[in-house]
């Protein structure tokens, strides 16, 4: 019953370091999305994609690049980690069953940049 | 600054009572809305989508949307120790995937 995995569960990384975050959906969605999660600050999007090769910038894109080459792979990536990215990271992705809109989340990457 | 307010809680209900969970939203353009119920330690789930105003039902659970109040609520009947989650709401404006979320409400069901 997978629907949305990550690459990683638990992730430390130094200041100054490229980190890559994976995202994987079997749902064949077209949308999806990468969300940091910190508390007292709720859930952020970062950046999200609506087609392969196509992304937008969310609320808080600053410090981050993606990239999508096929349609169920998203990937966030950290291209300077620094010690205010450590955070909760949760991909999604979302479309339509049975008309109805559906979205899943992944079970998040815990990073902690040192 | 598009927001979504919600209550942080803890919101205590005895089980088997109804549940009451609110949200406001600034942004007039939002047209869709979404609850989550995220565990402790978990990823949120989505639980109700509604963009219509008035009530949609999905078993225990009703989603209320005011548009004119901008004003949206999550009703959850016979409430169970295991609904004991943090509800987040969130609103998207029309053609548009930007999801801005609340900062959640904490519900505790009493046994």
């Amino acid at each position: 019953d997978v629907k949305v995995t990550q690459s990683s569960r638990y992730l430390v990384k130094r200041t100054g370091e490229k980190v890559f975050l994976e995202c994987v959906q079997d749902m064949d969605h077209e949308n999806m999305f990468w969300y940091r999660q910190d508390p007292g600050l709720g859930l952020r999007l970062i950046y999200f994609s609506y087609d392969v090769k196509m992304k937008e910038k969310g609320d808080i894109p600053e410090g981050y690049s993606v990239s999508r080459e096929k349609k169920e792979r998203f990937s966030l990536i950290l291209e300077s980690a620094s010690t205010n990215q450590t955070s909760m990271y949760l991909c999604a992705s979302r479309g339509e069953s049975r008309g109805e809109e559906t979205q899943y989340f992944g079970p998040g990457t815990r990073l902690l940049v040192l | 600054q598009k927001e979504v307010e919600q209550n942080s809680g803890p919101l205590s209900v005895p089980e088997g009572a109804i549940a009451s969970l609110n949200c406001t939203y600034s942004d007039r353009g939002s047209q869709s809305f979404f609850w989550y119920r995220q565990y402790s330690g978990k990823s949120p789930e989505l639980i109700m989508f509604i963009y219509s105003n008035g009530d949609k039902e999905d078993g225990r659970f009703t989603a209320q949307l005011n548009k004119a109040s901008q004003y949206v609520s999550l009703l959850i009947r016979d409430s169970q120790p295991s609904d004991s989650a943090t509800y987040l709401c969130a609103a998207e404006a029309r053609g548009y995937q930007k999801v801005t979320f609340g900062t959640g409400t904490k519900l505790q069901v009493i046994p």
